[in-house]
């Protein structure tokens, strides 16, 4: 299958500054990438959705100021957790399809800790 | 938009039996149906996928019946391996649109 990456895995910052992370399909255009967050023991909550070139679209009560998700390249997109704070420790995951597929395929998962 | 039900939440099996998982969906106009499995701490993997113009898929131990009159589709793993103890989501694609509908997932364990 097709291969996303994601980085960092891990970041522990403090609370008021700004953390990115970025997504990269390794091995395939991605047409359409995607940010979820995900809490312990629990599913997949969709953030946004953005097409390359495009503005991201965001999912209801996702702030877009505080999560900029860009999508400059086929390969890249990342987002940034703007002035984070301790409630927004979470684990971030990516997920990229290519174009004509319906297929995601999912990054290995940011573990963001805000102090 | 699309709802995706998820059942049970948990389920045990001795190593060796079947494991079947259940998910219902909402909206008719879903047509792609893929199946995720999460180890603790790692990626989603997709494992099986269907789409709504065939009723069942197969792969080794692996199976995803789909009926869409009903509106549900389920997952089933025969000859289970303690490997196989993972979260499992499974997840509806609206055919006009981009994103996944998650199901809440079925934390698996299979008992050696």
């Amino acid at each position: 299958g097709a291969v996303v990456s994601q980085h960092p895995s891990r970041v522990i910052c403090k609370s008021g500054t700004s953390v990115k992370i970025e997504c990269r399909s390794l091995d395939f255009q991605a047409t359409t990438m995607f940010w979820y967050r995900q809490f312990p023991k629990q599913s997949l909550m969709l953030m946004a959705t953005s097409n390359e070139g495009s503005k991201a679209t965001y999912e209801q009560g996702v702030e877009k100021d505080k999560f900029l998700i860009n999508h400059a390249s086929l390969t890249l997109s990342t987002l940034t957790v703007t002035s984070a704070h301790p409630e927004d420790s979470s684990f971030y995951i990516c997920s990229a399809r290519g174009a004509g597929t319906d297929t995601q395929y999912f990054g290995p998962g940011t573990r963001l800790t805000v102090l | 938009g699309e709802n995706v039900e998820q059942h049970p939440s948990t389920l045990s099996v001795q190593e060796g039996d079947s494991a079947v998982i259940k998910c219902t969906y909402s909206d008719s106009a879903s047509n792609y149906f893929p199946w995720y499995k999460q180890e603790l701490g790692k990626r989603p993997q997709l494992i099986i996928d269907i789409r709504s113009n065939v009723g069942e898929k197969k792969d080794q131990r692996i199976a995803v019946t789909l009926n869409k009159t009903a509106k549900h589709f389920s997952l089933h793993i025969t000859e289970t391996q303690p490997e196989d103890s993972a979260v499992y989501f499974c997840a509806a694609k609206v055919n006009t649109g981009n994103q996944f509908y998650f199901g809440t997932g079925t934390s698996l364990t299979v008992i050696p």
